[in-house]
């Protein structure tokens, strides 16, 4: 167990729709990040926050966006769903933030869009 | 562009024998390098890290080689085991900071599978 927990650990839902990932990093770790993998992509990363704020940026869509709450847990949100977006979402934490930073991984939820 | 990238995509090994998975990445200005495994219906696990400023790292059972020069990584397991079945990722990131900066990119991945 990572200490991260990510919810839920399923997600079926149908194109056009808005979805909300939650994610609660390992106790004392600032960072979080979201990674989407999917087959023909692999893992990548999508966004970081540190302490509530943005971090870094990477593939991630306009469709898309994401917070860290003050109690430091992050939600990404997932709008106007296409058939495409369907893929595993994972959640890691870090303590700082750092790039050379272990990052340790929730179990990932699965959004299937029909 | 940034690539990190694996040669083989499968790896069969039997239980006991010691597994090499290797790893190429295009960014010159990557400074650090991990291996992840990710079970079946699990996150990546970290595994095994190593800067820029070494060559090798050895943890237990296994070790991790790094050339700069040719820009390749390698992940070594000992006496493998079935419970090693797993995909294993190499990714990498730089210090640097810019764009780059928390950003983690990983390669494909190599489905190990260990033969009891």
């Amino acid at each position: 167990d990572s200490g991260v927990t990510q919810t839920p650990k399923h997600l079926i839902t149908a194109t056009g729709q808005r979805v909300t990932l939650r994610c609660s990093p390992r106790s004392g770790d600032l960072s979080v990040y979201w990674y989407q993998q999917s087959l023909d992509q692999g893992l990548q990363f999508l966004i970081q926050y540190y302490n509530g704020e943005e971090r870094a940026k990477g593939n991630i869509l306009e469709r898309f966006s994401a917070q860290q709450f003050p109690d430091l847990h992050s939600e990404l949100n997932l709008s106007s769903l296409e058939l495409g977006d369907s893929a595993l979402y994972f959640c890691a934490s870090s303590v700082g933030g750092a790039p050379n930073e272990k990052l340790f991984f929730g179990s990932g939820t699965q959004l299937s869009v029909l | 562009g940034e690539n990190v990238g694996l040669h083989l995509p499968t790896l069969s090994v039997q239980e006991g024998d010691n597994s090499i998975i290797n790893c190429a990445y295009s960014n010159s200005a990557s400074d650090y390098f991990i291996w992840y495994k990710q079970e079946s219906g699990k996150g990546p696990q970290f595994i095994i890290d190593i800067r820029s400023n070494m060559d090798k790292r050895q943890g237990q059972r296994v070790t991790v080689l790094l050339n700069k020069t040719v820009k390749h990584l390698s992940l070594q397991i000992a006496a493998t085991q079935p419970g090693d079945s797993a995909v294993y990722f190499c990714a990498e990131t730089s210090n640097a900071g810019g764009t780059s900066y928390g950003k983690l990119t990983f390669g494909q991945g190599t489905i190990l599978t260990v033969h009891p």
